[in-house]
């Protein structure tokens, strides 16, 4: 079974630019995150859906930040204006909420770049 | 909001010894998951435990859910050199629905 896929795995844009990373989940999955990882930080969940509806979104650092899940299989996180302190790996995550089970499978991740 | 805190932040160790780290919390979590994580990868897991006291192993790797509830451990028996990454524990709070808090990593380095 294919895992969780992430494009683009690289993108460099100039500061103001629209951004768009797209997430395909693990077929099946009923539960999807976007995570964002900085040295600084670590590992910030910014928000996630179940059963394409959004939960929570306070992980959210601003307006310029948007997510979608238009259906089970596709999500997108758009930041407008990008700005270079938005720079790091942005990760999605998908699992099935089933009974107990709260695993969360990562995919490989998006490297963004704001100059 | 609830936080984790793993230690120790990196260890350098020889080829064949074991390696133990942990996490602690001041509250309570209902699962506990432990990930390792590649240079340009994202993270995988590697062991889920469910409920207090649960030990559980993945080949060399065995981690336990602490019986307070409010800790657990990773131990890695006789190290190699695939295992250099960075490991994360990650918790479930109560009533969080699925949203996990994670620790800030153990970097592991392992010398030939």
């Amino acid at each position: 079974d294919a895992g969780v896929i992430q494009s683009p795995r690289h993108e460099v844009t100039e500061m103001g630019q629209e951004v768009t990373l797209r997430c395909k989940p693990i077929s099946g999955h009923n539960s999807l995150f976007w995570y964002r990882q900085t040295m600084m930080r670590g590992l910030e969940l910014l928000i996630y859906f179940n059963n394409n509806v959004p939960i929570d979104d306070s992980g959210m650092p601003e307006d310029r930040f948007s997510a979608k899940m238009p259906n089970a299989s596709f999500s997108t996180l758009k930041i407008q204006p990008s700005e270079p302190r938005d720079s790091a790996v942005y990760f999605c995550a998908s699992t099935l909420r089933a009974g107990n089970s709260y695993e969360q499978y990562f995919g490989p991740g998006t490297r963004l770049t704001v100059t | 909001g609830q936080q984790l805190n793993q230690s120790p932040q990196s260890m350098f160790i020889q080829e064949g010894e074991d390696v133990s780290m942990n996490c602690t919390s001041s509250s309570i979590f209902n699962t506990w998951l432990w990930y390792k994580q590649d240079p340009g990868e994202g993270p995988v897991l590697l062991i889920a435990l469910y409920k207090a006291g649960e030990l559980t192993s993945n080949g060399r790797l065995t981690a336990q859910f602490g019986i307070t509830r409010k800790d657990s451990f990773l131990n890695i028996s006789a190290s190699i050199p695939s295992d250099v990454g960075i490991y994360f524990c990650a918790g479930l709070p109560p009533q969080q629905g699925g949203k996990l808090i994670f620790g800030q990593g153990t970097e592991l380095s392992v010398k030939p």
